[in-house]
């Protein structure tokens, strides 16, 4: 199975910041990431899709970039509605694998 | 809009079975492929099976193979998930969701509990 690892697991950031989440795949994966919000007592939220891909309604502010196997989720301004968990997904190859997530929290 | 609702979750004797149900509403489910995703408490994010539209296909994680089925109805625009030999570490929330590769649509998910 491909191992999805995220860092850090908890990032501690203030309003307006701009927060840079990674995500390393154990094996090439070429473009085959999304990237999902969790808040608590919630269902994940689509981000971001094909590494890059800004899902409809999605502020601009967040944005995905790399291939391969390193990824990178940037906010550019964090807001108060983003502090949550990010996870990380790949679906080049099955089983589809999850990061086990960062956590943006107040700093 | 789009909504999926799960249920048939609940508490389970360890070894026992309980089948979910996924049902969808303005959406017609029978165009996607749909997965169950689950989340043990505090924990992240693992899938777990998925069927396609035409429910030819199917996959399963190893940590559910052999004693999890999917299934869908698209008649009744519904998913199941049958589950046996259950155990402790199959206590989670199960979400349903849409898609062939990553999730768009997610259920608000349902708890299934393995304890004696």
């Amino acid at each position: 199975d491909i191992q999805m690892t995220q860092s850090p697991s908890t990032l501690s950031a203030n309003v307006g910041d701009k927060v840079t989440l990674s995500c390393r795949a154990s094996q090439n994966i070429r473009s085959g990431l999304a990237w999902y919000q969790q808040k608590p007592g919630k269902a994940p939220h689509l981000l971001i899709y094909r590494a890059s891909i800004l899902e409809s309604g999605v502020p601009s502010r967040f944005s995905g970039s790399g291939s391969g196997t390193e990824f990178t989720l940037t906010i550019s301004s964090l807001q108060p509605d983003d502090f949550a968990t990010y996870y990380c997904q790949q679906y080049n190859t099955y089983p589809w694998t999850f990061g086990q997530g960062t956590k943006v929290e107040i700093k | 809009e789009v909504r999926l609702v799960e249920s048939g979750g609940g508490l389970v004797q360890p070894g026992g079975s309980l089948r979910l149900s996924c049902a969808a509403s303005g959406f017609i489910l029978s165009s996607y492929e749909m997965n169950w995703v689950r989340q043990a408490p505090g924990k992240g994010l693992e899938w777990i099976s998925n069927i396609s539209s035409s429910a030819i296909n199917t996959h399963y994680a190893d940590s559910v193979k052999g004693r999890f089925t999917i299934s869908r109805d698209n008649a009744k625009n519904s998913v199941y998930l049958q589950m046996s030999s259950l155990r402790a570490e199959d206590t989670a929330i199960y979400y349903c969701a849409s898609g062939d590769l990553y999730f768009r649509y997610w259920g608000q998910g349902t708890l299934v509990t393995v304890s004696s």
